[in-house]
């Protein structure tokens, strides 16, 4: 069964305070492994897409890079904006994907 | 990306009742996804809504309980029946983007029993 473990399960940040969040996974045959961020009362919103190790994706102060078992999403110079629950999925086999618990993070101002 | 209107956003139900939501993409989409998202946890897949056939349901998740149409390629319903207050969750429909990369979701509707 694929396992996805988020951590940690909360991370509080200054602003301009980098850190990075870490999903690691077990699963047979990764077709390819996702981030989502979640805002309170709000549906996932897409990040990345990763499908091999050693690929990395960017986007604002958002970087996610992937590994054969691990994933980190990297925050750069985080702003209070960048607060939300971060979700980790992966996809393995037929489309169907299995999601990690999330990481809630804070940025203060 | 595929844009999703789900509906109602929210809800406040009485046990024993029924509620059906809707979910309707502005792109023909092959395959549609219903998700449950219990309080404080994450993202549990319920069923795989198939088109001009029978939903394909996760383990511990029933047809009785959770019936689901999806009559053409832009929209299908999941009705959660004989509600009980451990039904309280948000429920996500969400689609396979093609012509990306990822996979869209709703935005959900927030569903109390009491």
């Amino acid at each position: 069964e694929d396992q996805v473990t988020q951590s940690p399960e909360a991370l509080r940040l200054q602003e301009g305070e980098s850190s990075s969040l870490n999903c690691s996974y077990t699963v047979s045959g990764l077709r390819g492994l996702f981030w989502y961020r979640q805002d309170p009362g709000k549906g996932p919103e897409f990040l990345f897409t990763l499908y091999s190790a050693g690929e990395e994706k960017e986007k604002e102060r958002l970087k996610a890079t992937l590994t054969k078992k691990e994933s980190f999403l990297h925050i750069t110079a985080p702003k209070p904006e960048d607060s939300a629950t971060y979700l980790c999925a992966v996809q393995a086999g037929d489309y169907k994907l299995s999601f990690g618990a999330g990481t809630t993070v804070t940025v203060r101002a | 990306s595929a844009v999703i209107s789900q509906k109602p956003s929210r809800d406040i139900c009485q046990r024993g009742t029924s509620l059906t939501i809707q979910c309707q993409v502005d792109s023909q989409v092959t395959m549609m996804f219903w998700y449950r998202q219990q309080p404080g946890q994450s993202l549990t897949l319920i069923a795989t809504a198939n088109q001009g056939s029978e939903a394909t349901y996760e383990s511990g998740f029933v047809i009785d309980k959770f019936p689901i149409s999806r009559p053409n390629l832009t929209f299908s319903t999941l009705t959660v029946s004989n509600m009980s207050p451990e039904d309280s969750s948000i429920y996500l429909c969400s689609v396979r983007d093609l012509q990306g990369v990822g996979y869209t979701f709703g935005s959900g509707t927030r569903l109390t029993v009491v």
